[in-house]
């Protein structure tokens, strides 16, 4: 079993759509969770950390299930602009040395 | 506002030949990395450096090294190039503190390996 698993997609949803990802983690000792989004042929930019209360970011929101060991982002309304991989990132110990990134999930938005 | 700089931005290397990839960041980081990202498989950590003169080894380190003689570079080497090194390497830096685990990321350098 992969340390971090994400469904790869893609995603094809129209404009104005609720789309969400999940993302497993296997390691129970995990302490911190983001979600960075991809665009083609470019970085990794962080979208958002994800707290163990859940975090909301405009249209973004973040939440974690540490007892089934998966977080999830939900895109509401979703944009064009929208339109990249998002990748979650689990660090299982103290410094992004420790950081382990899903392979990603693709998302398209239609209009 | 440089943030984290890699050159070159491409590059295509015969199997065999060597190259030094260059990572500089503006920020005052602590901690810098180095990874590559192979189609559909994420990001694999190479190497990491937790400041100047220190690095170690990440999950892919075979057929690379690495130095930090500064807080703001961090080249990685390739040594004999073989075809299975053609990714894309992305160099990342974090802070120290509380975000020392949210990383910021270099726009990349795409090699081929031929």
């Amino acid at each position: 079993r992969k340390e971090v698993e994400q469904d790869p997609g893609p995603f094809n949803v129209p404009e104005g759509a609720t789309v969400a990802f999940n993302c497993t983690y296997s390691n129970s000792a995990s302490q911190s969770f983001f979600w960075y989004r991809q665009d083609c042929r470019k970085e990794p930019k962080l979208l958002m950390s994800v707290y163990s209360s859940g975090n909301e970011d405009g249209r973004f929101t973040a939440q974690l299930n540490r007892a089934s060991q998966y977080i999830s982002l939900l895109i509401r309304d979703s944009k064009l602009s929208d339109s990249a991989t998002y990748l979650c990132a689990v660090n299982t110990g103290t410094g992004g040395f420790k950081t382990i990134f899903g392979a990603g999930t693709r998302l398209f938005v239609k209009a | 506002n440089a943030g984290v700089t890699q050159t070159p931005k491409f590059r295509i290397l015969k199997i065999g030949q060597s190259m030094t990839l260059q990572c500089t960041q503006d920020m005052n980081h602590n901690y810098m990395y180095w990874y590559r990202q192979d189609p559909g498989m994420g990001l694999k950590l190479i190497y990491y450096s937790v400041g100047a003169g220190i690095t170690d080894k990440g999950e892919v380190p075979n057929g690379y090294n690495v130095s930090r003689s500064t807080t703001e570079d961090f080249p990685l080497r390739l040594e004999l190039a073989a075809p299975s090194q053609t990714s894309v390497y992305f160099c990342a830096s974090s802070p120290r503190g509380v975000a020392k685990n949210i990383q910021y990321f270099g726009a990349g350098t795409r090699l081929s390996v031929l």
